[in-house]
């Protein structure tokens, strides 16, 4: 079946810095990838739309200088979290779907954590 | 404007008794319709879609378009069915999903 990796699971990083978290998909390709965010007892919201080969999408509120999107590839989609802040510490959530295929498969969550 | 309403954060049942949760949505097209769960530490995984219309884990949902409810019921709750549940929707196209705020189902022995 469909996999979505989703990496780091879990990173701590000091205000000011920048942290990458990767999305792959690895038996399929993707040709749209979703961000969302989930804070704590909330549900998921979505941040940005991303497609290969083309900007991302951004929802209304979302810094797109801050949470950088990059979809270079149909297995490989990136966000950066520029100049971390403590309010950005959150989970983070990829998920994908393929040409036609019904439904979304989600990476495994990134817990990030912003001191 | 698409929206999710699952009104029940938590719901505790018995094992053996009858659940129901419930999922209310807003959309002017035709929807399709989806409950995910998440178990303790694990990701969401697709529980089952309105399209499909299986059952899965013994779980069945029913699109009711009159009533904008996909309600998910299990006839006999169990202990492993404890996780959080997730009702989504999704307009036309490749579009994202958007989730409701999730009931936590907690099974008692």
């Amino acid at each position: 079946g469909a996999v979505v990796s989703q990496h780091p699971s879990r990173v701590i990083c000091k205000s000011g810095t920048s942290v990458k978290i990767e999305c792959r998909s690895l038996d399929f390709q993707a040709t749209t990838m979703f961000w969302y965010r989930q804070f704590p007892k909330q549900s998921l919201m979505l941040m940005a739309t991303s497609n290969e080969g083309s900007k991302a999408t951004y929802e209304q509120g979302v810094e797109k200088d801050k949470f950088l999107i990059n979809h270079a590839s149909l297995t490989l989609s990136t966000l950066t979290v520029t100049s971390a802040h403590p309010e950005d510490s959150s989970f983070y959530i990829c998920s994908a779907s393929r040409e036609g295929a019904q439904g979304y498969t989600f990476g495994s969550g990134t817990r990030l954590t912003v001191v | 404007a698409q929206r999710v309403t699952q009104p029940e954060k938590l719901l505790s049942v018995f094992k053996g008794a009858p659940v129901e949760l419930k999922c209310n949505y807003s959309y002017s097209g035709s929807p399709e319709l989806f409950w995910y769960v998440q178990y303790s530490r694990q990701r969401l995984q697709l529980l089952l879609r309105h399209i499909s219309r299986e059952s899965i884990k013994g779980f069945t949902a029913d699109l009711n378009k009159g009533e904008t409810s996909f309600h998910l019921k299990k006839p006999f709750a169990q202990e492993e069915d404890s996780a959080m549940y997730y009702c989504a929707l999704r307009g036309s196209g490749n579009t994202p999903l958007v989730f409701g705020k999730g009931t936590r189902l907690s099974v008692i022995a």
